[in-house]
């Protein structure tokens, strides 16, 4: 079975400082991971994901994620947050090696508030 | 593209009701899901369908039925609406060639009395 831990329910930075919104994972085999965000009232919208390659993944709205297998995370960063960022992140992953579809699993969310 | 449209936004539901949410797609996704989320419980797929005429159940399936008769719709009904079913629910779907990626509907926030 595939899981995805999102350790935080909140993350509050001051906007200009770099953020870090946490995801550990457990999958058997390599995995696919992504970053979705949802802004209040909406569906989830793609940041990033990784596939296989450079460990280090840069998405949308300067977010990027770095992949340790050793550590099974996928860590979401942002050099510097704006206020807009603030919204729900998750976490989510499925097997490379999976029939059946694209079955995702997600993390519970971690709320990132951004205040000036 | 209107992209993933869901109908309706919002729905009260007595218990033991029965009703359909609706969800399309108009760009050709052979991939469509269905979510449901809760608080404190991120999303948890419900069902999907890997193309038209093929569908399995995901995490949570008890309680809801759904059918994939062309690619463009993925309808999810509920044939005796519980309390436990009070939900946000999110249709989604994935583009072939593109790994994986998923586009989220605006959902349907559906209360049950």
């Amino acid at each position: 079975a595939q899981s995805v831990a999102q350790p935080e329910d909140q993350v509050n930075v001051a906007e200009g400082n770099p953020l870090t919104v946490k995801c550990t994972y457990s999958v058997s085999g390599n995995p696919y991971l992504f970053w979705y965000v949802q802004y209040p009232n909406r569906g989830l919208q793609f940041l990033l994901k990784y596939i296989t390659g450079d460990n280090l993944v840069k998405g949308s709205y300067g977010f990027e994620a770095e992949f340790n297998k050793s550590q099974t995370s996928f860590h979401l960063k942002k050099p510097s947050a704006l206020v807009s960022d603030s919204a729900l992140y998750f976490c989510a992953v499925r097997a490379a090696l999976t029939g059946g579809g694209n079955k995702l699993t997600f993390g519970t969310g971690t709320q990132l508030k951004v205040e000036l | 593209n209107a992209g993933v449209t869901q109908t309706p936004k919002f729905q009260v539901l007595k218990t033991g009701q029965s009703m359909t949410l609706q969800c399309a797609q108009d760009m050709n996704h052979e991939y469509m899901s269905w979510y449901r989320q809760d608080p404190g419980m991120g999303l948890r797929l419900i069902h999907y369908s890997v193309g038209a005429g093929i569908t399995d159940q995901g995490e949570v399936p008890n309680g809801y039925n759904v059918s994939r008769s062309t690619t463009e719709d993925f309808p999810l009904r509920l044939l005796s609406a519980a309390p436990s079913q009070t939900s946000v629910y999110f249709c989604a779907s994935t583009p072939p060639g593109v790994v994986y990626e998923q586009y989220f509907g605006p959902g349907t926030r559906l209360t049950v009395t």
